[in-house]
């Protein structure tokens, strides 16, 4: 049973433009979700959070919006850049616990 | 610089063996984690320790072993138990206290000769 999910595999977009990707829960204990970036034989690098007493968490290039109803979240990056294109992963956590439950993840592909 | 240190990189084992890789963390974080990567895959939780001495397992650790003896350093062992232990495998560490980041080290590839 996926408790994230992240239904688009991968995803390409031009540079300068923005850059979607979603991801969707089923846990309502979830109450803090995060966003990592990927490079290949690299850790994920951790790149923005959001808590679910907030619906929307900015940090330069990258948004995170939280749609507690839907049980969805997005990660908004603009503008794109070729440097962005690696695998992006959704996660959450229940504050009652330390595990965090990974999606699948998507890759991006920012071309010039 | 703080950081996580996993090694080796890369890790060749022979049926039967059991093998042990390294995880070191310079950033006094409390708890620490190890997670699996197949192709294709999410990251997968192995087991995870919040404190000294103390480790709960996750969702996957038949085959797998860990100690926490001290708070820099969580190693794991891949016993011959584990059927299929050809993965990349990552390692993380947080501080104490619910929602806060994780952050990882570069990972251990284990191929099995």
């Amino acid at each position: 049973d996926q408790q994230v999910k992240q239904n688009s595999p991968s995803l390409s977009v031009q540079e300068g433009r923005i850059s979607i990707l979603n991801c969707d829960y089923t846990n309502s204990m979830f109450d803090y979700f995060l966003w990592y970036k990927k490079y290949p034989a690299e850790g994920p690098t951790f790149l923005i959070s959001i808590s679910s007493i907030k619906d929307k968490n900015e940090d330069g290039r990258f948004t995170v919006f939280l749609n507690k109803s839907a049980k969805h979240l997005s990660l908004h990056i603009v503008p794109s850049q070729p440097g962005d294109s690696a695998v992006y992963f959704c996660a959450a956590s229940a504050s009652s616990n330390y595990k965090l439950t990974f999606g699948k993840g998507t890759l991006l592909t920012v071309n010039p | 610089d703080g950081g996580i240190t996993q090694s080796p990189k890369y890790l060749f084992r022979k049926e039967g063996q059991n093998v042990t890789l390294s995880c070191e963390q310079n950033l006094n974080h409390d708890a620490m984690y190890w997670y699996r990567q197949d192709p294709g895959q999410g990251l997968r939780l192995i087991y995870y320790s919040q404190i000294v001495n103390d480790f709960q397992k996750g969702d996957i650790a038949e085959g797998y072993s860990v100690s926490r003896e001290k708070k820099e350093s969580f190693p794991l062992t891949v016993t011959s138990a584990q059927k299929n232990p050809t993965a990349f495998y990552l390692c993380a560490s947080s501080m104490k206290g619910g929602n806060q980041p994780q952050h990882f080290g570069d990972g251990t590839r284990l191929s099995i000769l």
